[in-house]
């Protein structure tokens, strides 16, 4: 079975410094996509940033990027010079294909909290 | 550019009472449509999806059911609510191989 696994209940880092969220998966599929969503206090889930199993690449989207390590099944989450704004939860997702449609498996979040 | 609409953002029901959570999706056709529940403190758990009109799959037993009347409409009720039916749920949309996009959620609390 497919699983997510976010060790990191919370975590805390200071204004315009980094933060890596952890994200390990589990899964027997050749072929298979990665995503992080943040969730801010009012709860809708936005999009950040997505990885294909077949990427050769780390996936950036402006301050965030994708640490991708599939021998480790990790794909951590790196957001630079954080920002106040992104304090939220952050949910790792992997893609599973199944009956024609792609559903997503969320891990348990991170609560981030960014301290000025 | 495609939007999604989930209405309402809260409701407080009675035990018992009856359920209608709607979401539609415009500027896309055909999309793949997800219903899932949070509860608090928690990550996101899929209750049922849909793949096109009047196809409609429960990943969970539960008290709730889904309809999907048209092609960018995704409905989920209930005939008598239970107190564990609180919690926030999302509608999500996506096309193949892309990520899924969800609504503002809705809250609902059952008393």
């Amino acid at each position: 079975a497919q699983k997510i696994t976010q060790t990191q209940p919370g975590m805390f880092v200071q204004e315009k410094e980094a933060v890596t969220l952890d994200c390990t998966y589990d899964t027997s599929d050749p072929s298979y996509g990665l995503f992080w969503y943040k969730q801010p206090s009012s709860g809708e889930m936005i999009f950040l940033i997505y990885q294909g199993s077949y990427d050769q690449q780390n996936a950036t989207e402006g301050r965030y990027s994708l640490n991708f390590q599939k021998a480790r099944k990790s794909a951590n989450l790196v957001i630079s010079a954080s920002q106040l704004g992104d304090s939220a939860m952050y949910f790792c997702a992997m893609r599973r294909n199944q009956g024609g449609s792609e559903k997503l498996v969320f891990g348990k979040g991170t609560k981030l909290t960014v301290n000025p | 550019s495609q939007t999604i609409h989930q209405w309402p953002a809260t409701l407080v029901q009675p035990v018992g009472s009856p359920l209608s959570l709607e979401c539609t999706v415009e500027g896309t056709s055909n999309p793949n449509l997800y219903w899932y529940r949070q509860a608090a403190g928690r990550g996101l758990q899929l209750l049922f999806y849909s793949v096109g009109i009047g196809q409609i799959s429960s990943e969970v037993p539960q008290n709730l059911s889904a309809s999907r009347p048209q092609d960018r409409q995704f409905i989920l009720s209930s005939k008598k609510l239970l107190l564990s039916d609180s919690g926030f749920y999302l509608c999500a949309w996506s096309v193949i191989n892309q990520p899924q996009h969800f609504g503002d959620g809705t809250r609902l609390s059952i008393l």
